[in-house]
């Protein structure tokens, strides 16, 4: 497709499970980024990649959460023994390159809920 | 760090009417870029405008033009003649010279009224 695609749109899952957020960028776009939108609040930063390489991720909350890149193109987010408080929409954005003045083209999100 | 603040929850504007949305940020850089972001009811966040810190003239993209103050750390968006179609969240971001992550502002839901 001709943008930044994510699945699933909505998950629904049990405290405790764990669950795997994709994201696929827009091809040949180098940057990725993960972010976090809690219900009527800001986006969260959690996790940038350069390629398969994550020079920040200083957003991640815990090391419940990780994040990998694969081919310099499709990531996954995990979400490890899912909490209530997890309950979210991650965004995922990809960008040409890291140059800052970059615009960041966003997917539609995945939204988890944690019951 | 770098932090960015918006200040207004919510704003309503009426249809053809102008509105301003505001952000203040606070960095020691020197040079960085300032964006403003719009989220509709689908979720996918849309670029609406972007400024380049040593740029002095304020960026302009058809009905949305900026008010970048950069001694007072301050980057508003205006929006001319007002449609229904931007009643949306806007969000305020910055970045720094070296790329990386975007810091968001809490955002500014507007609606606009007919």
């Amino acid at each position: 497709g001709a943008g930044v695609s994510q699945s699933p749109s909505n998950k629904v899952t049990e405290k405790g499970k764990d669950v795997e957020l994709r994201c696929d960028p827009i091809s040949g776009h180098t940057a990725l980024y993960w972010y976090r939108q809690s219900l009527g609040q800001g986006l969260e930063f959690l996790i940038y990649f350069q390629g398969n390489s994550a020079p920040d991720k200083s957003g991640l909350p815990s090391d419940r959460f990780s994040a990998e890149r694969t081919g310099g193109s499709v990531s996954t987010l995990t979400i490890q023994r899912t909490q209530q408080e997890d309950s979210a929409v991650y965004l995922c954005a990809s960008s040409l390159e890291r140059l800052a003045a970059g615009e960041l083209f966003f997917g539609e999100g995945s939204r988890l809920t944690v019951l | 760090a770098q932090t960015v603040t918006q200040s207004q929850p919510e704003m309503s504007v009426q249809e053809a009417e102008t509105v301003t949305l505001s952000c203040t940020y606070d960095t020691s850089e020197s040079d960085y870029y300032l964006f403003w972001y719009k989220q509709p009811p689908s979720r996918q966040m849309i670029l609406v405008i972007r400024q380049e810190a040593y740029k002095q003239q304020n960026a302009t993209e058809n009905r949305f033009s900026v008010n970048f103050q950069k001694a007072a750390k301050s980057f508003s968006l205006k929006i001319s003649d007002s449609q229904l179609g931007d009643a949306a969240m806007y969000f305020c971001a910055y970045r720094s010279q070296r790329g990386g992550k975007l810091i968001f502002g809490q955002g500014t839901e507007l609606s606009v009224k007919p």
